[in-house]
């Protein structure tokens, strides 16, 4: 039974440039939230989908958009990369708003340059 | 404001040593909390959730304790290990009706057990 599986791992962009990031739920999950995580701090909420649409978003700007496909794998895009875009983007998947099952991913470690 | 706040924010250990790290959090309505661990460049890795009617959850050598009176939550780390380094993340839970929930993460505590 595969967990949260992201992709890539790793990723260099230059600033001004777009960058997509995917996720795969676990089985069985039909919900994907995405975060951002700083080094060294909390991740922070971006935004969730279920059932293809965005149903809650965190304090990020609209450069910041994603998108939820029929098999519930989602992406995240980032448009105008900034310095400050850099950080581990982690996804997280659940069935609709059940917690215990609630799983992240690995992460794909974003650094713009 | 909802937040969670962690401490100390880093620790330093000496392997078989015992640790206890700390979460007070300001978070209504409250639902339930959760410890994470996570290693450096992975994703966080569930250790305990307790809603607010649990006092202690265990799971190997870690311990949760919870007083929702307080609202404060402790991790304890029992005989621990070099693999017990990373960090720990604190993270309460807000479920609204309708369906809807939001997590409030810490900024964790980062744990280094050394030889």
């Amino acid at each position: 039974d595969a967990g949260v599986t992201q992709s890539p791992t790793h990723l260099i962009k230059t600033r001004g440039q777009q960058v997509t990031l995917r996720c795969s739920p676990k089985s069985g999950h039909d919900t994907v939230s995405w975060y951002q995580q700083a080094l060294g701090q909390g991740p922070q909420f971006i935004f969730q989908y279920y059932e293809e649409e965005e149903r809650q978003r965190g304090n990020f700007p609209d450069r910041f958009s994603g998108h939820q496909f029929p098999n519930y794998s989602s992406e995240l895009n980032v448009n105008a990369l900034l310095l400050g875009d850099s950080a581990l983007y982690l996804c997280a998947s659940s069935l609709g708003s059940q917690i215990y099952g609630y799983t992240f991913g690995s992460g794909t470690r974003l650094t713009v340059v | 404001k909802n937040q969670v706040e962690q401490s100390p924010q880093s620790l330093i250990i000496l392997e078989g040593k015992n640790c206890t790290l700390q979460c007070n959090y300001t978070v209504s309505p409250f639902s339930n909390l959760r410890w994470y661990k996570q290693d450096t460049g992975r994703g966080p890795v569930s250790l305990t959730i307790m809603t607010f009617s649990e006092n202690t959850k265990s799971n190997g050598r870690y311990t949760a304790t919870l007083d929702a009176d307080t609202k404060q939550s402790s991790l304890h780390i029992t005989a621990s290990q070099l693999s017990d380094s990373a960090s720990y993340i604190c993270v309460v839970i807000i479920l609204f009706s309708g369906g809807y929930n939001k997590l409030i993460f810490g900024a964790g505590t980062r744990l280094a057990v050394h030889p």
